[in-house]
This record gives structure tokens, sequence and C-alpha cells, in this order.
């Protein structure tokens, strides 16, 4: 069974800041690894997805790695700002109808 | 243009009672799923359907009931509310392929359920 924990749960930096959050997951056997941000009483927005081929991908300021063979997988925001103040999840993606098993995410708080 | 849509945002019922969620996407995609969030907000998956068939099923009590009219749509069902169900619950939709590996699934913004 498939099981993923973040690390750290909660963050706080001061702006410029660069962010690393971790994620960590305990199947190897996965097609891709998704990161997600979540604002308060929104839905998740897909941020990047790295398929199981993939070591990294990059949008931006963000950046994701992957390390399959630790069950491990990264995020970097680099220069964070205020508006990168969120709850960041990471869910890795089984074969099996597309099924995603999320982490319980790291909780961001940038500071002005 | 929304995306993928629930209704309503809030619910709030007593115990015991019987409720839907609507779930909506105009993104042309063929799975939808939903999601329970609770209150130390993990996200744990519940149903999948691809195309009106039922794909996934976890563990889920029999008194929830998905329905999907179509492949826009997925509706859930619960009967007989209990406390246990207050949480959020997010309607997701993605594309079906036979390689789904770079097809991010897209959400809506979840329903929040109270039971008294």
């Amino acid at each position: 069974k498939q099981e993923v924990t973040q690390i750290p749960a909660a963050l706080s930096v001061p702006e410029g800041e660069n962010l690393v959050l971790n994620c960590s997951f305990t199947d190897s056997a996965i097609y891709n690894l998704q990161w997600f941000r979540q604002d308060p009483g929104k839905g998740l927005t897909s941020l990047l997805l790295i398929q199981s081929s993939q070591r990294e991908q990059t949008s931006g300021r963000l950046n994701a790695s992957l390390d399959k063979s630790s069950g491990r997988s990264t995020l970097y925001i680099a220069a964070s700002q205020p508006g990168d103040s969120a709850t960041y999840l990471c869910a890795a993606g089984l074969a099996a109808g597309n099924k995603l098993t999320f982490g319980g995410g790291t909780r961001v708080l940038v500071k002005p | 243009d929304t995306a993928v849509s629930q209704t309503p945002k809030y619910l709030v019922t007593q115990m015991g009672n019987d409720k839907s969620i609507k779930c909506e996407q105009n993104l042309g995609h063929d799975t939808m799923y939903w999601y329970k969030q609770d209150s130390k907000k993990f996200l744990k998956i519940m149903f999948s359907y691809n195309n009106k068939e039922l794909i996934i099923n976890e563990t889920v009590p029999n008194r929830f009931s998905p329905k999907s009219p179509d492949k826009a749509h997925l509706n859930l069902h619960i009967n007989s509310l209990e406390l246990g169900d207050s949480a959020v619950y997010f309607c997701a939709s993605s594309p079906y392929r036979a390689s789904y590996s770079n097809q991010p699934q897209h959400f809506g913004d979840g329903t929040r359920l109270s039971i008294l």
C-alpha cells in the first residue's frame, strides 16, 4: 500500500528566501509524482507533474525533482514571495485509474 | 469559465439526513473522481469513473453512492449522514489515456459538509 509523507508539516520563511519542500513515498512503482497548491477554501491547483521516466520538471520559479529509487521528490521554489503562501501537496500517481495517493501537505508562510 | 464546478459549496445538515453533491466538468475529460479531505487535511480518493463506468472504489461505506449520468457529470449521494462524514469533498477530472502519466487532475473548489 502506497504511503506518502511530507516534511515539514509547516514552514515559515522571510520573503526572498528559497523554499525546499520534501515528499517521500514507500512504493517506487509510480506512474508520476504530482505537486499541487491549495489555498484556503479553495481546491487544488496542479503545479508540476513528473513522469516516472523523468528526473525533474521546471516551471518558472518552481523546480521539482524525482528520485524513484529512494522514494523521494523535492519541490524548490526560488526567491519566495508572500503570494507563495499556501499548502503544498504532493501525490504519487499509480497506474490503475490514475489513482493519486496524497501526502499530508506542507503549510508555507512567506513573510513580507 | 469554471473547469470543474461543484454544488453546493457549503452544506450544513443534521445527522441521519440524505444529501447529494453535484459535480460537472467542461474540459471534455473522460475520467472523474471524488476525494474526501478530513479535518487533518488528508486527501483520500473515494471513487473514480471513466466514461460513466466505475473504475476505482476505495473502502467507502455503502451509504456513499456515486452516480454518473454522462461523462461530464459525477454526483455523490450520501444516505443516513453521520458526524464522521463532516469533511470537504472534492471532485476532480482528467483525460483518460492508455498512458495517463503526463495528465494532471483538475480539481473543483470543494463542498464543505458539516453534520450537526
